[in-house]
């Protein structure tokens, strides 16, 4: 069973440019959170979906961030005109319910550099 | 506001020792209660968890104490060895649904 995956890996953009990344949550899992990142902090929450709806966005910057997560296909985090305060790691997890006593399975993230 | 931390970044022990890493919270409303292990270059992965209506819980080298008066939370490794070496983060779930709150994180470093 594939844990959660994430790509790419390692992504560089120039100011101004778009980034997209994916996540393909554990089989059987309709949960996906998103979370950022800094280097040498701890994760913050952005966004909580479930198959094709948002149910909380509490923690997404109000522009330029983005997050779908449709009836087929990975989830996919967007950033539009990247600066460079948005370089992190993204790290994407999923769980089988919403039960708050579920554990939540993380993808080995994405590293966003914005030069 | 609510906010999980920890009371210090950086831990060294040598190996064979107990560790300790602590983490305060501050929303008593919270009822579930994590800690992963975060190693370089990989996402966090899950070592052991406490719901509130408990003091302490117990896995393989691990436990964590939660003392609800003080409102603080606990990691203890036993016989430390230098694969713990990580970053670890307590994080926060304050019910309703699976949203996570992590505090700032300790760094573990084992010496040989």
């Amino acid at each position: 069973n594939a844990g959660v995956m994430q790509n790419p890996r390692h992504l560089v953009r120039r100011r101004g440019q778009e980034a997209r990344l994916r996540c393909s949550p554990m089989k059987g899992h309709s949960h996906v959170y998103w979370y950022r990142q800094l280097p040498e902090e701890g994760l913050k929450f952005m966004v909580y979906l479930q198959k094709e709806n948002i149910i909380d966005e509490s923690g997404m910057p109000k522009e330029r961030f983005s997050a779908e997560f449709p009836k087929e296909g990975p989830s996919i985090l967007r950033i539009q005109q990247v600066v460079r305060g948005d370089s992190a790691a993204y790290f994407c997890a999923s769980s089988t319910t919403s039960d708050p006593n579920n554990e939540q399975f993380f993808g080995p993230g994405t590293r966003l550099t914005v030069l | 506001g609510e906010s999980v931390g920890l009371h210090l970044p950086t831990l060294s022990v040598q190996e064979g020792d107990n560790s300790i890493i602590n983490c305060a919270y501050s929303n008593s409303a919270s009822d579930y209660f994590i800690w992963y292990k975060q190693e370089s270059g990989k996402g966090p992965q899950f070592i052991i968890d406490i719901r509130s209506n408990m003091d302490k819980r117990q896995g393989q080298r691990v436990t964590v104490l939660l003392n609800k008066t003080v409102k603080h939370l606990s990691l203890q490794i036993a016989a430390t060895q230098p694969g713990d070496s990580a970053v670890y983060f307590c994080a926060e779930n304050k019910g309703g649904y699976n949203k996570l709150i992590f505090g700032a994180g300790t760094r573990l470093a084992v010496h040989p």
